[in-house]
């Protein structure tokens, strides 16, 4: 259960305002992802960085900004967001990434509410 | 690309009952399908896997089957019990999606007890 942590768990933002998300994962994994959890929706990849280099970006608007400083350590800056983002943003990551068959290990998620 | 097509969107069962939750696929290519678990409020954890080779695979209570003929997999829970209760995620992998997941909408599974 603590191998991946996000914080925080719960934010509430203005439309105006600047956050970050932050991933940590503890389990000496090469690839760690960012997805976005809506009702009724499936889970949706935002971004995926392999040993550290950005490998995917699904057309997430430029208000979504990922940093990948180390193997262990994934954030996601957020500024300027809609009503319309709000959701839960989950956190993942994998010994590898590009076969597809290793397990993604997801975060608790950080629950984001934009008003 | 692939898309992930999960039914029911929800489903309820009484305990000791059986529970099917089917996923069809779309690229005939998919090699890899996983299955998560989302306890609520809780983060995604994988129960079950199988991989294009495979028709079936057990694991306790949870059992997984393939058709890549018809493009469709299953998830079976035999016996089930209230902490069984969570919206269960299907996935696909193919080659084309360079390894990423594509996921199900989910199923939100309840057992009454």
């Amino acid at each position: 259960e603590t191998g991946v942590t996000q914080t925080p768990r719960h934010l509430v933002m203005g439309m105006t305002n600047k956050k970050s998300l932050k991933c940590e994962q503890h389990l000496g994994h090469n690839a760690m992802y960012w997805y976005k959890q809506s009702a009724k929706k499936p889970l949706e990849l935002m971004f995926v960085y392999s040993l550290e280099e950005r490998v995917e970006n699904n057309s997430v608007p430029s208000r979504f900004s990922p940093e990948c400083p180390n193997s262990s350590h994934l954030f996601l800056h957020l500024h300027t967001l809609q009503p319309e983002d709000s959701a839960l943003y989950l956190c993942a990551s994998s010994q590898d990434w590009g076969l597809g068959t290793d397990t993604q290990y997801f975060g608790p998620g950080t629950r984001l509410t934009v008003l | 690309g692939e898309n992930v097509e999960q039914h029911p969107s929800t489903l309820s069962v009484q305990e000791g009952d059986s529970a099917v939750i089917k996923c069809t696929y779309s690229d005939s290519a998919s090699n890899y399908f996983p299955w998560y678990k989302q306890e609520l409020g809780k983060r995604p954890q994988l129960i079950i896997d199988i991989r294009s080779n495979v028709g079936e695979k057990k694991d306790q209570r949870i059992a997984v089957t393939l058709n890549k003929t018809a493009k469709h997999f299953s998830l079976h829970i035999t016996e089930t019990q209230p902490e069984d209760s969570a919206v269960y995620f299907c996935a696909a992998v193919t080659e084309g999606s360079q390894g990423n997941l594509i996921f199900g909408k989910g199923t939100k599974l309840s057992v009454k007890p």
